[in-house]
């Protein structure tokens, strides 16, 4: 596997349910990123992970729980969610230079697409 | 606060015609620039950034971007496009000093490719 990996790719739940999605990166990146991407709507960024340790929650409701158990791995883990939840959910990592001048690119999965009932 | 504009929803243009897409930010510093472009059922992938320097960037597939600063603008060109470009395109300015690498993206366009 390369670059950046999510599953699964389609994702159909009820508001009942619990359910994850995983991401992970074959990059060697320090940093990684969950994304939300809704139809007519700028990609909106929800976490973000630097050295495994979380250092934005940029407002998200707390029925979306994120896990950084090591720099490769991110989890997104879903519960009693609603049905304007239904969206396509990005992972992107990037080597975050961590204070210094220059800009890194990051690096997105695929997606997974998920759906709300 | 720091935000994108891309003005045009969908854009339709012919195959081997050229192509320009408009992109306009509100940013108090110097910007990093991006252009992505997302291909049905795909993630992300990264054409072409600006950071400092000659304000004509090259990106893949053929793609060039300008940096123009009293216009804020930085507009993705291509002379001839092809049938497989027909995609999303998003651009993006990177935030720092925010503790972390932060993008902040445009609503995105949708390109079409006609015959």
């Amino acid at each position: 596997e390369t670059g950046v990996t999510q599953t699964p790719r389609h994702l159909v739940m009820g508001m009942t349910n619990k359910k994850s999605l995983k991401c992970e990166q074959h990059l060697g990146h320090n940093a990684m990123y969950w994304y939300k991407q809704s139809a007519k709507k700028p990609l909106e960024l929800m976490f973000v992970y630097n050295f495994k340790e979380q250092t934005e929650n940029n407002s998200v409701p707390s029925r979306f729980s994120p896990e950084c158990p090591n720099s490769s791995h991110l989890f997104l883990h879903l519960h009693t969610l609603q049905p304007e939840d239904s969206a396509l959910y990005l992972c992107a990592s990037s080597q975050d230079p961590l204070g210094g001048s220059s800009y890194n690119e990051q690096f997105f999965g695929p997606g997974t697409r998920l759906t709300v009932l | 606060a720091q935000s994108v504009t891309q003005p045009d929803i969908h854009i339709t243009v012919s195959e081997g015609a050229s192509l320009e897409l408009r992109c306009n930010y509100s940013y108090g510093a110097t910007p990093y620039l991006f252009w992505y472009v997302q291909s049905p059922g795909q993630g992300l992938q990264l054409l072409l950034k600006y950071f400092s320097g000659d304000t004509l960037v090259q990106g893949i597939k053929g793609f060039e971007a300008e940096f123009k600063r009293s216009q804020s603008s930085f507009n993705l060109r291509k002379p001839s496009v092809h049938w497989s470009d027909a995609a999303e395109y998003f651009c993006a300015v990177g935030l720092m000093n925010t503790g972390f690498q932060k993008l902040v993206f445009g609503t995105g366009t949708r390109l079409l490719v006609s015959p």
